[in-house]
This record gives structure tokens, sequence and C-alpha cells, in this order.
């Protein structure tokens, strides 16, 4: 898993609570991103960040927020807004996004669910 | 729009087999094409990458990808499966916009390897 860590590892909310999933790295990654995971589905784009201090909606944004106030870090917020907040949360990140030659690293995951 | 598919939900081997696992690409312009493994409740790690050069290309693990523009291909191989092969396995292509380059992911495709 690089060097991403996001944490909890599992994670049980309820109805009307707002969550914040961590996510850190320390490869001093510039770019850095939240994807959701359902099962049978793939990874679709929640936010991304391309630098401190900016970021930009995915495919599926609503309901959520997020901050980039230091390089390494990355936290989501589920809020009640929500509506099916159950899944697999993966933070991941790149050098840039602006590089086409760049892979991007995957944290180990946050298991939400709602109670 | 730029898109990549699996078209198999699963795939079922015997070690010592080979193994495919397909992907096929919709992309405007090259296509840069990613291949990611993920074990149960991990994040997803990184295999292997086409960018540009020769098609065949060689990633982690013993598995290689053969690129095929005229089929608009991406698949993963193996000429051996392991048991410990087995996992959920997704294809990825970069995808440019106005805000940077981002990846957009396949569906998964779960390869069992049996005994």
């Amino acid at each position: 898993d690089g060097g991403i860590t996001q944490s909890p590892k599992y994670l049980f909310r309820k109805e009307g609570q707002n969550v914040t999933l961590s996510c850190e790295q320390n490869l001093n990654h510039d770019a850095m991103y939240w994807y959701r995971q359902d099962p049978g589905q793939g990874l679709r784009l929640i936010y991304y960040s391309q630098i401190v201090n900016d970021f930009q909606k995915g495919d599926i944004a609503e309901g959520y927020s997020v901050s980039r106030e230091k390089k390494e870090s990355f936290p989501l917020t589920v809020t009640s807004a929500q509506k099916n907040p159950t899944a697999f949360y993966l933070c991941a990140s790149s050098i840039t996004s602006g590089s086409i030659y760049n892979e991007q690293f995957f944290g180990p995951g946050t298991r939400l669910t709602v109670l | 729009a730029q898109s990549v598919a699996q078209p198999e939900d699963q795939v079922n081997v015997a070690e010592g087999n080979p193994l495919t696992v397909k992907c096929t690409y919709s992309v405007s312009g090259n296509p840069y094409l990613f291949w990611y493994v993920q074990y149960p409740n991990r994040g997803l790690q990184f295999l292997l990458k086409y960018i540009t050069g020769d098609n065949l290309v060689k990633g982690s693990y013993g598995f290689e990808a053969e690129f095929n523009k005229s089929q608009t291909s991406f698949h993963l191989k193996k000429p051996s499966a392991l048991v410990s092969d087995s996992a959920l396995y997704f294809c990825a292509v970069r995808v440019f916009n106005n805000a940077g380059n981002m990846l957009t992911f396949g569906g998964g495709t779960r390869l069992m390897v049996k005994p």
C-alpha cells in the first residue's frame, strides 16, 4: 500500500451523522484522490486535489466534502446529505495529476457502514 | 467518452494453467493504460502500465499485458497461474480534461485460481 495510510479501517455511522475519513501520505506527492467502491462495481471518483489548498469535484461529489490544508493530508467528510454512504473508500496519490506517466498509489481503504 | 470495459465479471482457471483477463478501451488520441490488483479488504496495487513502445508490457508478480491497437485491447496475462493470484483485477485508462488527467477504471474482474 505504499506510503499512504487511511484510518480508521472500519467505521460505523448512525444516520444523520457526519464522519471524517483520514488519508495521509509521506510520498511527497502533489495530487491526491478519493474513490468510492461498491460491491461488484469499479471505482468512482469523489474528489481530487492537484495541489495544496485546491480541490475539484469528481463524478460523485454530492454529499461529500474535502480539504487540502497540507500536502500530506486529504481528509474526506461524509455528510448526512449522502443518502447511501455504506461503501469501501479508497484514497490515492500520484506525483502530479498532470503527468501521463505516473501511476496512482492507493491506501488500504476504509470500510464505512451506516447503522 | 474515454472508457475501459472488462467484459468478464469472473475468470476461473486451474493452478498452473495460463490466465487471461480481458480489457478493451475507447479513447480519443493515444491510450495510456494501467492494470491494478486488489486483494480482499485492501487497496489497489499497481501491476503494470502501457505508455508507448513495445506492445508487450511486463509487470509485477510475473504478469504481463499485451497492447493491441487494432483491437483496442489491453489483456492481462500470466503463463502459469498461482492460487495466490486469486484477487480482483482492474484495468484503467488515463483520461484528459481541463483540470488535468484522471484514471477511469473498468468494473473489475474477479480471478479465481483453483488448486
